[in-house]
């Protein structure tokens, strides 16, 4: 079992859907955990950190759930510009930075 | 403010060659980590360097090796190359440290891309 697995997609939705992404962890003692997103051939860019309260930053939302180890990140008002693929890590403090495969968004006018 | 940057940005070997990336840390970071981007993958953790020391071990081979300058910068080493090592190699920047119990965020270069033939 992968210790971070991700739903690889892709999700096909239209512009102005709401989509959610969930991102499954196995080590327990994950402390840290950050979505990223990144567009095909480039580099992963920093989306947002996630909280146990739960965080906000416009259309995004992250969540986290430690009692069932898992994260989500919620995309209201779709856009095509947030066609790209999404990564999520969680990670032990200082150690063993692990990242998921990444979910694939096609979003469609 | 110049952010995370990586050379070359492209590289092809052969087999059983040597290689090195190099890799400059964002501003006022100075952790250097490494990973290894397979097409489809996720980023897989390569290793860790701060005060020019590797911190952090993914499961990577020895023939994987680095090193961080005093200035922060860091490189990866490559040695025997083999076909599965082609992939996007990224190197991502922060500081060590915690702030409200939490890691800080790292920062991504733009990645060398290797291809082994």
């Amino acid at each position: 079992r992968k210790e971070v697995e991700q739903d690889p997609g892709p999700f096909n939705v239209p512009e102005g859907a709401t989509v959610a992404f969930n991102c499954t962890y196995s080590n327990s003692a994950s402390q840290s955990f950050f979505w990223y997103r990144q567009d095909c051939r480039k580099e992963p860019k920093l989306l947002m950190s996630v909280y146990s309260s739960g965080n906000e930053d416009g259309r995004f939302t992250a969540q986290l759930n430690r009692a069932s180890q898992y994260i989500s990140l919620l995309i209201r008002d779709s856009k095509l510009s947030d066609s790209a693929t999404y990564l999520c890590e969680a990670s032990g403090g200082y150690n063993k930075l692990i990242f998921g495969a990444g979910t694939r968004l096609a979003v469609h006018p | 403010d110049a952010g995370v940057t990586q050379s070359p940005t492209h590289l092809i070997k052969t087999r059983g060659q040597q290689v090195t990336l190099r890799c400059s840390p964002k501003s006022g970071h100075d952790t250097v980590s490494w990973y290894q981007q397979a097409l489809g993958q996720g980023p897989q953790f390569i290793f860790q360097y701060y005060e020019e020391e590797e911190r952090q071990r993914g499961n990577f081979p020895d023939r994987f090796s680095g090193h961080q300058f005093p200035n922060y910068s860091s490189e990866l080493n490559v040695n025997a190359l083999l076909l599965g090592d082609s992939a996007l190699y990224l190197c991502a920047s922060s500081s060590l440290g915690w702030t409200s119990g939490r890691r800080y965020e790292q920062f991504f270069g733009p990645g060398t891309r290797l291809t082994v033939l």
